[in-house]
């Protein structure tokens, strides 16, 4: 069965510190890529989606995330955090031509200032 | 984007009772869905809504305990039916504005807690 994996559950982090959270998959087939993000109290949004061409895909508030497609990953990335970016981050994958995306566990990201 | 409007945002509500939750987009979408998220877990999609057309439930969701009504392209409704405290959840609406290809747009949720 196809899954995502999220690698980290809970990561604390300092500002300014650089984060990568770890997101893999499991199918072999072409895919469509999300980082979706849930700051405290608000609504789920995207960050950044990958579905063809370059494989590093910049997002907004300055993340991005690599597609490694040998590796089955889609790292999420941001060279120096802030506070505001305590959330929690979920990983998901549409395989193939299936409509339903699967979700990651999520990781929750705590910054301190 | 769009706006999407969850009604109730939480409730309490006793064992063996139903309530509805209703979504509303101020735009006319591809698709719209409903996921639970429990504490602690991932997202898990309970149901698409069909527009004029009974949903499509998936794996360990049956339309007894979760009736789906979307009767036109902006709305639709999840009623969580003869509740017990394993239903408490956050309920989400998420619509899909374009292509099956496209990213979810997500409301706000509603926070259901069942005594």
């Amino acid at each position: 069965a196809q899954s995502v994996s999220q690698h980290n559950h809970h990561v604390i982090l300092s500002e300014a510190a650089s984060l990568e959270l770890g997101c893999n998959y499991s199918y072999g087939g072409t895919v469509n890529l999300f980082w979706y993000v849930q700051y405290p109290g608000q609504h789920l949004q995207l960050l950044l989606k990958y579905f063809s061409g370059d494989p590093l895909v910049k997002g907004i508030k300055g993340f991005e995330a690599e597609f490694i497609k040998s590796k089955f990953s889609f790292n999420l990335r941001k060279p120096s955090v802030q506070w505001s970016d305590t959330a929690e981050y979920f990983c998901a994958v549409r395989a193939g031509n299936n409509r339903k995306l699967i979700w990651g566990l999520g990781t929750s990201l705590a910054v301190n200032p | 984007s769009a706006v999407i409007s969850q009604k109730p945002s939480r409730d309490i509500c006793q064992r063996g009772t139903s309530l509805t939750i209703q979504c509303q987009v101020d735009s006319q979408v591809t698709m719209m869905f409903w996921y639970r998220q429990q504490p602690g877990q991932s997202l898990t999609l309970i149901a698409t809504a069909n527009q004029g057309s009974e949903a499509t439930y998936e794996s360990g969701f049956v339309i007894d305990k979760f009736p789906i009504s979307r009767p036109n392209l902006t709305f639709s409704t999840l009623t969580v039916s003869n509740m017990s405290p394993e239903d408490s959840s956050i309920y989400l609406c998420s619509v899909v504005f374009s292509s099956m290809a496209g990213e979810l747009f997500f409301g706000e949720g509603s926070r259901l807690t069942v005594l």
